[in-house]
């Protein structure tokens, strides 16, 4: 069965930096997009960033261009987020997902999520 | 900039039948947005309940259906039982790689 396992969330202070893991099993790593999708406590889900199967392209949302950097390592089956220049709103839970594929262009799994404080 | 819009809330008697909506600030849903939907419950993880406009994600009851209607993608579910009662989320896919969430709407089932 599909896995997402986040981790890397902690508490750091604004203007500081952290990275995200997602652990992805169950199916090939390698054939599939994948998101990043935030959620602010008491907020709604705000989609982040995606890269491509192969890692070709990579978008992100205006909130955290030039900010964030999403990435993975096929062999490792590993998804990541690099998280710059961080700033009070950017606290929030953040989830892998993975692409549905097949152009469907929506979510299929999920993770359980890792949160993140950004707090002097 | 485009803001995807849901009813902020919604409320359905046990069995009854709800039709939650996904719409545009400017202009109309249509299937080239993908529009898709999830379930959230407080504390967990979303829930993949229809992608590609109409299709439901694997092991969703068939209460629960996806569809355009006029000029907004909607979900309903028919036969609402108390387990329902969740925030509802759609995201609509802009191009180019971008992707937008609505607000959510939180369904009461009572």
């Amino acid at each position: 069965q599909v896995q997402l396992v986040e981790s890397g969330g902690g508490v750091v202070q604004p203007g500081g930096s952290l990275r995200l893991s997602c652990a992805a099993s169950g199916f090939t790593f390698s054939s599939y997009g994948m998101h990043w999708v935030r959620q602010a406590p008491g907020k709604g889900l705000e989609w982040v960033t995606y890269i491509r199967y192969d890692g070709s392209n990579k978008y992100n949302a205006d909130s955290v261009r030039g900010r964030f950097t999403i990435s993975r390592d096929i062999s490792k089956n590993t998804l990541y987020l690099q998280m710059n220049s961080l700033r009070a709103e950017d606290t929030a839970v953040y989830y892998c997902a993975k692409d549905s594929g097949g152009g469907t262009c929506s979510f299929d799994y999920w993770g359980q999520g890792t949160l993140v404080t950004v707090s002097s | 900039q485009t803001v995807v819009t849901q009813e902020p809330s919604f409320s359905v008697s046990p069995g009854g039948t709800v039709t939650l909506t996904c719409g545009l600030s400017s202009g109309s849903v249509s299937t080239t947005y993908y529009p898709s939907w999830y379930q959230q419950t407080p504390g967990q993880a979303p829930r993949t309940l229809i992608y590609n406009t109409n299709t439901r994600s694997s092991g969703v009851p068939d209460r629960f259906s996806g569809s355009i209607l006029g000029n907004k993608a909607a979900l309903t579910i028919t036969g609402a039982q108390a387990d329902d009662e969740s925030d509802y989320y759609c995201v609509l896919y802009m191009g180019s790689g971008i992707w937008v969430f609505g607000g959510g709407t939180k369904l009461t089932v009572l």
